[in-house]
């Protein structure tokens, strides 16, 4: 089975700063596709950010960007000059196989403060 | 439409009852999928629905839940002899289909069971 561990339930930034959520999971899977979402308060699951295992680049969107760390099973996400509007739960979410189902871990709260 | 479209946006019913979500998914989408999201429990996977067939219940909590897809379009959730424990957001999403693409998710339906 396939498990993903978010282990800041909160944290808080200040506008403009940088911060770093970080994500780890456990699979014996060699191909597989890890996501990071967010979802503010009007609920809605947004897709920040896909990396795909089979690449080695880190995947970037604008001010989001992740570490990823095939062999320790690292996922972080890390989001640059912070904006209020990113206030949100971000959650880390991994899938493998053709029906393509998500793993999410427990989220993290984050708040960015002006 | 433009995107996932669920409802109702909240839905209160007593205890026993029977309840059912809707979700449009992105026109095109040939997956879906259903998602619970509940305080103790996190985000859990429900169903998944590749054009009108379900390769995956797996998630499914109970013969109380059931759901179809027609026409390989809009998708209905039942629930039936609704518990307490049912309450939730249930969330909706759908995708391309093939491994790896990203979900587009609904603003989900909350229930309450009083």
């Amino acid at each position: 089975a396939q498990t993903v561990t978010q282990s800041q339930p909160e944290m808080s930034v200040q506008e403009a700063e940088t911060v770093t959520l970080s994500c780890t999971y456990d699979t014996s899977e060699n191909n597989y596709y890890l996501f990071w979402y967010k979802q503010p308060p009007s609920r809605q699951m947004i897709l920040v950010i896909r990396q795909e295992a089979y690449k080695q680049q880190n995947a970037t969107e604008n001010r989001f960007s992740v570490n990823f760390q095939k062999a320790a099973k690292s996922f972080s996400l890390k989001i640059s000059d912070s904006q209020l509007g990113d206030t949100a739960m971000y959650f880390c979410a991994f899938s493998y196989n053709a029906g393509n189902m998500l793993t999410f871990g427990g989220g993290t709260r984050l708040m960015v403060k002006p | 439409g433009a995107g996932v479209s669920q409802s109702p946006s909240n839905k209160v019913t007593e205890k026993g009852k029977d309840v059912e979500l809707r979700c449009d998914p992105i026109s095109g989408h040939t997956a879906l999928y259903w998602y619970r999201q509940s305080l103790g429990q996190g985000l859990e996977f429900l169903i998944y629905f590749q054009g009108n067939s379900a390769p995956d219940k797996s998630g499914l909590p109970s013969d109380r839940f059931s759901a179809e897809r027609t026409g390989g379009s809009v998708s209905t959730l039942t629930i039936q002899r609704t518990q307490q424990e049912d309450s939730a957001v249930y969330l909706c999403a759908s995708s391309l289909g093939t491994r790896g693409q990203p979900q587009h998710f609904g603003d989900g339906t909350r229930l309450s069971i009083l």
